[in-house]
C-alpha cells in the first residue's frame, strides 16, 4: 500500500511569517512530487512540482525534496491571509503522473 | 486554455438512482483522471484514461461505477444504484504527456454528489 502522510494540523501562522508544511511517502521508488492548494469548496490547484533532490523556488513558495528520507516539504514565505487553504501533498509512484496518491491535506490559517 | 470543465456542478439524487457526470479535459491533454474526495480527505484515485483507453481502475471503483472516454475527448462517469456512501466530490483532471516527468494534473471544479 503506497501511502502519503501529512500532519493533519491545522497550522496557524501570523501574517508575514514562514509556513512550513511537511509530507512523507512510503515508496522509495517515487518519482514526482506535487503540492496543491485547495480553498474550501473548490478543487485542488497546482502550486509546485519537484522531481529532483534539493530545493525548488517559485516566488514565495519553496518545495524541498529529500528522497533518502522520503520527505517533501513546502515553505511559504511572507504568508498572506489569502494563503489560508488546505495544502495537499501528492506523489506519483511511477514515472509520470499516473495515479497520483494524495495525503489528507494540512489546513493552513494565516492570521492578519 | 479554457481549463477542465465538469458538469453538473451539483447533483442531488435519491438512493438507488443512476447518475452520470461529464468531464471535458483541456483540449491538448491526452490523459484524463477521475478522483473522488470526501470531507477532510485528500482526493482518491478512481480511474484514468490515456486517449480512449482506460488504463487503470482503482479497487474503489465497484461494478456500480463505469467510466468511458469515447474518441479520447470528453469522459463520462456513471454511478448506478447510488448509495449514501457515494456522496462526495467527484473530480476530473487532465494532463499532457510531454515526457514521463512533466505532466502535472489540472483539476476541474468538480461535481458534488449528494445521495439522500
Amino acid at each position: 500500500q503506497k501511502e502519503v502522510e501529512q500532519n493533519s494540523g491545522p497550522l496557524s501562522v501570523p501574517e508575514g511569517a514562514i509556513a512550513s508544511l511537511n509530507c512523507t511517502y512510503s515508496d522509495r521508488g517515487s518519482q514526482s512530487f506535487f503540492w496543491y492548494r485547495q480553498y474550501s469548496g473548490k478543487s485542488p490547484e497546482l502550486i509546485m512540482f519537484i522531481y529532483s533532490n534539493g530545493d525548488k523556488e517559485d516566488g514565495r513558495f519553496t518545495a524541498q525534496l529529500n528522497k533518502a528520507s522520503q520527505y517533501v516539504s513546502l515553505l511559504i514565505r511572507d504568508s498572506q491571509p489569502s494563503d489560508s487553504a488546505t495544502y495537499l501533498c501528492a506523489v506519483s509512484f511511477q514515472g509520470g503522473s499516473e495515479k497520483l496518491v494524495f495525503g489528507k491535506g494540512m489546513k493552513l490559517t494565516v492570521n492578519p | 486554455d479554457t481549463g477542465v470543465s465538469q458538469d453538473p456542478r451539483h447533483k442531488i439524487t435519491k438512493r438507488g438512482q443512476n447518475v452520470t457526470f461529464r468531464c471535458d479535459p483541456i483540449s491538448e491533454h491526452n490523459r484524463l483522471y477521475w478522483y473522488r474526495q470526501t470531507l477532510g480527505q485528500g482526493p482518491e484515485f478512481l480511474t484514468y484514461f490515456q486517449n480512449e483507453a482506460q488504463l487503470e481502475k482503482s479497487r474503489l471503483l465497484s461494478d456500480r461505477f463505469s467510466a468511458e472516454r469515447p474518441k479520447g475527448s470528453f469522459s463520462t462517469l456513471e454511478i448506478q444504484r447510488t448509495e449514501q456512501g457515494d456522496s462526495a466530490m467527484y473530480l476530473c483532471a487532465s494532463s499532457r504527456t510531454v515526457s514521463s516527468y512533466n505532466s502535472p494534473l489540472h483539476f476541474g471544479n468538480g461535481t458534488r454528489l449528494t445521495v439522500t
